[in-house]
């Protein structure tokens, strides 16, 4: 199974502060996407990093990946109360493990 | 971004009824769907991989006769929950990939409550 597995599974901080979380999967992979979840609601893509890539940027966001750990991070910098939502990495296989429980308190 | 819809967006149904859930991927063509349950405060399980035009591949546990999966084209999917009972209320989420670029697109879910 190519299942990402996120860590820390809850993290809670203060507005403003940095917020990372990490994947870590167990094949090879073509790429990995990232995704928040509001309470309730469908996911929300956020970023897709290829395989050949190690780094990638969009906003506040920014990704890595070391293929040769076999782990991803997701960086939300400057966070606000907006981004309280649970986050997941997924491989090509699109299974999904418990995710990380961001709170940001304002 | 691409838009996947989901349609039922809610759904209340007596227990022994059928319901079906479509999955549109609304600006772009996918010839894989997937389809999941969610359980309040777990993850998503995926049940299923649909490809276009062909059966669809079940997850382990995952009924094929009672969950059915229809992938008749590019851009809808359905799922017939059939003979519902009540501990198949849930949250259905579909997600569609995007030809070429591979980018997975979710839908907005559909919360299913059998009586």
């Amino acid at each position: 199974s190519q299942q990402g597995e996120e860590d820390p599974q809850a993290l809670s901080i203060q507005e403003g502060e940095n917020a990372t979380m990490n994947c870590s999967y167990k094949t090879s992979i073509n790429n990995l996407q990232w995704y928040r979840q509001n309470s309730g609601r469908g996911l929300v893509h956020l970023i897709l990093i290829r395989s050949n890539e190690r780094e990638k940027h969009s906003g506040r966001l920014r990704v890595t990946l070391d293929t040769s750990k076999k782990s991803s991070s997701l960086l939300i910098t400057a966070s606000r109360a907006a981004d309280t939502a649970s986050y997941f990495c997924a491989t090509g296989d699109m299974r999904f493990g418990a995710g990380t429980r961001l709170t940001v308190k304002p | 971004g691409a838009v996947v819809s989901q349609h039922p967006s809610w759904v209340i149904c007596k227990s022994g009824t059928s319901v079906k859930i479509e999955c549109r991927s609304l600006d772009f063509q996918a010839t894989t769907m997937f389809w999941y349950r969610q359980f309040p405060k777990q993850s998503l399980m995926l049940m299923a991989t649909s490809n276009e035009g062909s059966k669809a591949t079940y997850e382990q546990g995952v009924e094929k006769d009672k969950f059915l999966i229809n992938h008749a084209s590019l851009t809808l999917s359905t799922l017939t929950v059939t003979s519902a009972h009540p501990e198949d209320s849930s949250f259905y989420i579909c997600s569609a990939r995007e030809v070429g670029l591979g980018t997975q697109y979710f839908g907005p879910g559909t919360r299913l409550l059998v009586l």
